[in-house]
């Protein structure tokens, strides 16, 4: 079965740029989506199909994915933007998602 | 705006069958763009998609959970539904039901608040 490697955690100085990772083999042949999680509340799409942003998320969010690697990066980073993030792809019809980074804003 | 809701039962005893509906309001749950799934999240740990629906009626479930799991559409009520049999204590979480965008990649684009049930007896 396909898997997802996500750090455990990131941290990042308020105001500069945190860049979480997602690693899977060959990820830079699927469409990759990301999620924020605050605690307590629904996860919320940030990113889908790699770098692409749904309407109401900021342009400090943005994507990329290539070789074996995904990457969301936060510039700017807010307090506001912490938050746990996980990574998902489809893979043979079924969704599957990374462990999942814990950013810590400092 | 879209809206789904998560309903049923927030405790469940083990060896019975787990029952959800989630209801959409907003919108139409018959659309071909759009398929519907069901995600788990035990307490503090990462996201488990377990299934999606689709327009057409077929159905896709995680591997792990696929002998036990039945997802099925009721389109006269706006609502889908999810039954896991043989429930264990392993099966404890917060449960998601959720909106996938066919044309944009499949991502989940609209989450429900999700809904905790606890398997003890």
């Amino acid at each position: 079965s396909y898997e997802l490697t996500q750090p455990l955690s990131v941290s990042v100085a308020l105001g500069q740029t945190a860049r979480i990772t997602c690693g899977g083999n060959n990820i830079g042949s699927k469409n990759v989506h990301w999620y924020q999680q605050k605690p307590g509340q629904a996860p919320v799409l940030v990113i889908y199909r790699d770098s692409n942003r749904p309407s109401g998320i900021p342009e400090r969010f943005s994507g990329s994915n290539s070789g074996n690697t995904a990457t969301l990066t936060i510039s700017r980073a807010q307090a506001g933007d912490e938050a746990d993030y996980y990574c998902q792809v489809w893979d043979s019809s079924t969704a599957v998602f990374g462990g999942g980074t814990k950013l810590t804003v400092l | 705006q879209l809206q789904l809701q998560e309903s049923g039962p927030g405790l469940v005893k083990p060896s019975e069958t787990l029952s959800l509906t989630c209801t959409v309001s907003g919108g139409s749950i018959s659309s071909s763009s759009y398929y519907w799934g069901w995600i788990r999240q035990p307490p503090g740990k990462g996201l488990e998609w377990i299934g999606s629906i689709y327009y057409s009626g077929s159905t896709y479930y995680n591997p792990s959970l696929k002998s036990r799991v039945t997802i099925s559409v009721d389109t006269s009520k706006n609502q889908f539904s999810l039954k896991l049999s043989s429930v264990t204590a392993a099966d404890t979480a917060v449960y998601y039901c959720a909106r996938g965008d066919l044309y944009s990649g499949s991502p989940l684009d609209y989450w429900g608040q999700g809904t905790l049930v606890t398997v003890s007896s």
